[in-house]
């Protein structure tokens, strides 16, 4: 099975700054995707990270708050800005080819 | 957009017992349904999909079945065990670029 590692696995930030979330995996994968799951919630896509382009958001979510990056097939990264305390959560990667899919391991955000 | 609803949101049984969670979809397009087991602090687990073309789909003690018509599919748990307990999600998408949607998710309980 991918092995898929997130960094950093919690934090807490002050309200205004910024967390860029990296998510490696260890062998190629086609898709990536970002969730968030608020506490005892259910798993709220963010975005499909695209390798080279633009990342593609879902309703509610916009890039100036949510940037990705997708260099490689084994690499992204999730920035939350501007941060304020309704951002708290865990937020998850997603990997998936042909016949695997993976969660990372997420990463919990406190925003004080 | 595609709608995940599940139910029940708790389930509390015996060990020993079966259990069963449902799910229902909106999207007639939907052709992939995945159940995922998400343990205390910990990420989510694919543990068996089914897809539009298979009506039921068993793995040892899992099973899951699909109702296309009336649009709706079931996990299935027999001999359950303390070890089962965790929060179960199902979801569905469109296969190929299959961008899931998540139930609200479903609690078990297992008492030994």
């Amino acid at each position: 099975s991918a092995v898929i590692s997130q960094k950093p696995s919690r934090d807490i930030c002050q309200r205004g700054t910024s967390l860029t979330i990296q998510c490696q995996v260890d062998s190629q994968v086609t898709m990536m995707f970002w969730y968030r799951q608020q506490p005892g919630q259910s798993l709220t896509l963010i975005a499909t990270a695209n390798q080279g382009s633009e990342a593609t958001y879902e309703s509610g979510f916009v890039i100036d708050k949510f940037p990705i990056s997708r260099p490689n097939l084994t690499f992204s990264t999730l920035t939350v800005s501007n941060l304020s305390p309704e951002d708290s959560s865990i937020y998850l990667c997603h990997t998936r080819s042909t016949d695997t899919q993976y969660f990372g391991p997420g990463t919990r955000l406190t925003v004080l | 957009g595609e709608n995940v609803e599940q139910h029940p949101s708790t389930l509390s049984v015996q060990e020993g017992d079966s259990a069963v969670i449902k799910c229902t979809y909106s999207d007639s397009a939907s052709n992939y349904f995945p159940w995922y087991k998400q343990e205390l602090g910990k990420r989510p687990q694919l543990i068996i999909d089914i897809r539009s073309n298979v009506g039921e789909k068993k793995d040892q003690r899992i099973a899951v079945t699909l109702n296309k018509t009336a649009k709706h599919f079931s996990l299935h748990i027999t001999e359950t065990q303390p070890e089962d307990s965790a929060v179960y999600f199902c979801a569905a998408g469109v296969g190929g670029s299959y961008i899931p949607t998540f139930g609200r998710g479903t609690s078990l309980i297992v008492h030994p």
